[in-house]
């Protein structure tokens, strides 16, 4: 199986409500990264924690890391129509070079 | 400063002709990805670059496909005698430096199709 892979595979809601992504990794990690990709568009980088830390905010979005579960999540808040989008979860490994290790990704629909 | 730009975004081959792909860095950026997007897939690391230099081509298959990011000019990704497996999206992105937390900038992508 493979690094970084998120839950929900989809996940639909209104505007206005929370949005909640996971992400599980398995080898050991330098950083996470969260990116959005919007339908047949690259990739755009949303957040990046690093290993020693715990929780990060930008903007409307909150992000968790726990190491001892090998997991992250990503929050968005007060979502909007325009936040529909596929987010995917990327790991940087502690050894080797700072390729990212991408998940399958969670594709968010946010309805008006 | 221009993004990290792909051309041609879609391209069309048919099985067994060659494809090239061109991934022009963001200005100062001297190192370079490239990743593959199957369909509903994430992204699967293919080949790390810098110039002149292979750094790491683990996730690229062992035949038909090359990399290469010369001196003067864009990187090329290659696929010679594409098969209809090849359809993908094919992302590149660059970094300014090797560092692990250095913000990788990523391309719109070039959509190829093999009929």
């Amino acid at each position: 199986s493979q690094q970084g892979e998120e839950d929900p595979q989809a996940l639909s809601i209104q505007e206005g409500e929370n949005a909640t992504m996971n992400c599980s990794y398995k080898t050991s990690i330098n950083n996470l990264q969260w990116y959005r990709q919007n339908s047949g568009r690259g990739l755009v980088h949303l957040i990046l924690i690093r290993s020693n830390e715990r929780e990060k905010h930008s903007g409307r979005l909150r992000v968790t890391l726990d190491t001892s579960k090998k997991s992250s999540s990503l929050l968005i808040t007060a979502s909007r129509a325009a936040d529909t989008a596929s987010y995917f979860c990327a790991t940087v490994r502690n050894s080797g070079y700072s390729t990212l290790t991408f998940g399958k990704g969670t594709m968010l629909l946010v309805s008006p | 400063n221009a993004g990290v730009m792909q051309n041609p975004r879609h391209l069309v081959r048919r099985r067994g002709q060659e494809a090239r792909l061109r991934c022009s860095p963001m200005k100062g950026h001297s190192h370079v990805y490239w990743y593959r997007q199957l369909p509903e897939e994430g992204l699967k690391f293919m080949v790390y670059l810098q110039k002149e230099n292979i750094i790491d081509e683990s996730g690229m298959p062992k035949e038909r496909f090359s990399a290469e990011f010369p001196k003067e000019g864009p990187s090329i990704l290659r696929i010679q005698q594409v098969v209809r497996g090849d359809s993908a999206a094919y992302f590149c992105a660059s970094s300014p430096s090797t560092g692990k937390r250095a913000e990788a900038f990523f391309g719109q992508g070039t959509r190829l199709t093999v009929v």
